[in-house]
């Protein structure tokens, strides 16, 4: 089974701009979450897709947002670009009504620097 | 408002030696706990869990403690080796995942 694939993995951006980040889950999971981590921040929750609808959220800026499209297949997409937003974002699946403990499936990441 | 925290963020151990990772929360609903392990560029993986009805799993050289009371769990990871050598996050579910800042442990060959 395929694991959770971001792209890209590196991006460069400069202070102003807009990015999108793409996450293709894992096949037949259905959430899907995003998290950023900051040297020192740990990782911190951005937002969560369920079956296209974001269910939960992260204490971010609007400048953030997010979405899920049919396939669960999901995007981030961050605005106006500022310096404090390089970071390694990650994306992260889970399967939702199994007997198992739910667990987090990640991606490598999408490293972001502002310049 | 960071619900679950890691107060130390580094740790170095000898190999062979115990290592033992820390982690505090302050939610008494959390359901479950979990800890991830974390390479350089890569994400983090699932590596052990803990029901808050239990108060120790275990999982190979993986113990998880869990003290309800205290508010605390910690990893114990015995003999250590070179290949531990990541970074640790512990982790909280109530209606989303809470994590830690993380500990970097280093295991001295």
């Amino acid at each position: 089974k395929a694991g959770v694939t971001q792209t890209p993995r590196y991006l460069i951006k400069t202070r102003g701009q807009q990015v999108t980040l793409s996450c293709s889950p894992i096949s037949g999971h259905r959430s899907v979450s995003w998290y950023q981590q900051t040297p020192g921040q740990g990782l911190q929750f951005l937002f969560e897709y369920f079956s296209e609808t974001q269910r939960n959220k992260g204490n971010f800026p609007g400048r953030f947002s997010g979405r899920q499209f049919s396939n669960s297949r999901s995007e981030m997409n961050v605005s106006t670009l500022e310096l404090g937003d390089s970071a390694l974002y990650l994306c992260a699946s889970s399967s939702e009504g199994t007997a198992e403990i739910e667990k987090l499936f990640f991606g490598s990441g999408t490293q972001l620097s502002v310049l | 408002d960071q619900q679950v925290k890691q107060n130390s963020p580094s740790l170095s151990v000898q190999e062979g030696r115990i290592s033992i990772l820390n982690c505090d929360y302050t939610n008494s609903m959390f359901d479950y706990f979990l800890w991830y392990k974390k390479y350089p560029a890569e994400g983090p993986t699932f590596l052990i869990s803990i029901s808050s009805i239990k108060d120790k799993n275990e999982d190979g050289r993986f113990t998880v403690f869990l003290n309800k009371s205290a508010k605390h769990l910690s990893l114990h990871i015995v003999p250590s080796q070179p290949g531990d050598s990541a970074v640790y996050f512990c982790a909280a579910t109530g209606n989303q995942f809470y994590f830690g800042t993380g500990t970097s442990l280093t295991v001295i060959p």
